[in-house]
């Protein structure tokens, strides 16, 4: 039940685009089109950004988008704004377990 | 609305036990797996154990090695989380949650609760 890897930090300016990385293996984020994102301000729960890999759920700006290829999920964020500035965190699937990853803080310059 | 609202949280002794309640309100309890995650400090999310729906099915992360007991009640529309042999390790922010779709087990978590602190200290 390895953790997924994630950067420990990215940063950007309001209106640019970022992208976080999650890195698994082939038993979670690159066998299935399970591929979750979660952002979590400071004190707050998690709050779900994207599920199955691509899908954002109703509410969730169109600013995010999430991606896979291989091993590898992406989350990118564009047009960067304050309120952007948190932990994000991914999530797989596998056969006994979601692993989450370590987190990603992003800043907003 | 649909709500979950985590309680049993505290202070506790190393190799003390407590028992964690999640409250669910709003949707049909009894058709969802449920999950507790837990977050240390300043540290990441960590996924602790999962239960289906009709508490047929039961996982645990690798790393609680039999000391937590994941139950529900459908009729009290509740979640519970039974720890035994707390460790300072165990410190952490507990959360409830439950995922997108009824049936599922391992679907993306998108209702979660407000979290329960237990701190294990002498």
């Amino acid at each position: 039940q390895s953790a997924l890897t994630q950067p420990a930090s990215v940063s950007g300016s309001p209106g640019q685009s970022i992208t976080i990385s999650c890195t698994g293996t082939s038993s979670d984020v690159g066998g299935y089109n399970y591929v979750s994102w979660y952002q979590q301000h400071p004190g707050k729960a998690p709050k779900l950004m994207i599920y199955d890999v691509s899908n954002r759920p109703s509410g969730v700006s169109n600013r995010f988008s999430g991606s896979k290829s291989g091993n590898t999920a992406s989350l990118t964020i564009s047009g960067l704004q304050a309120e952007d500035e948190a932990d994000y965190y991914c999530s797989s699937y596998t056969s006994s377990s979601p692993p989450f990853g370590g987190g990603t803080k992003l800043t907003v310059l | 609305e649909v709500q979950l609202v985590e309680s049993g949280g505290g202070l506790v002794k190393p190799g003390g036990s407590l028992r964690l309640s999640c409250a669910a309100s709003g949707f049909t309890f009894s058709s969802y797996s449920m999950n507790w995650v837990r977050q240390a400090p300043g540290k990441g999310l960590e996924w602790v154990s999962s239960i289906s729906s009709s508490s047929s099915y039961i996982y645990y992360a690798d790393s609680l090695k039999g000391r937590f007991t994941i139950s529900r009640d459908n009729a009290k529309n509740s979640l519970y989380l039974q720890m035994n042999s707390l460790r300072a390790e165990d410190t952490a922010v507990y959360y409830c949650a439950r995922p997108r779709t009824a049936g599922t087990i391992f679907d993306a978590f998108d209702i979660w609760g407000q979290g329960t602190m237990v701190t294990v200290s002498s």
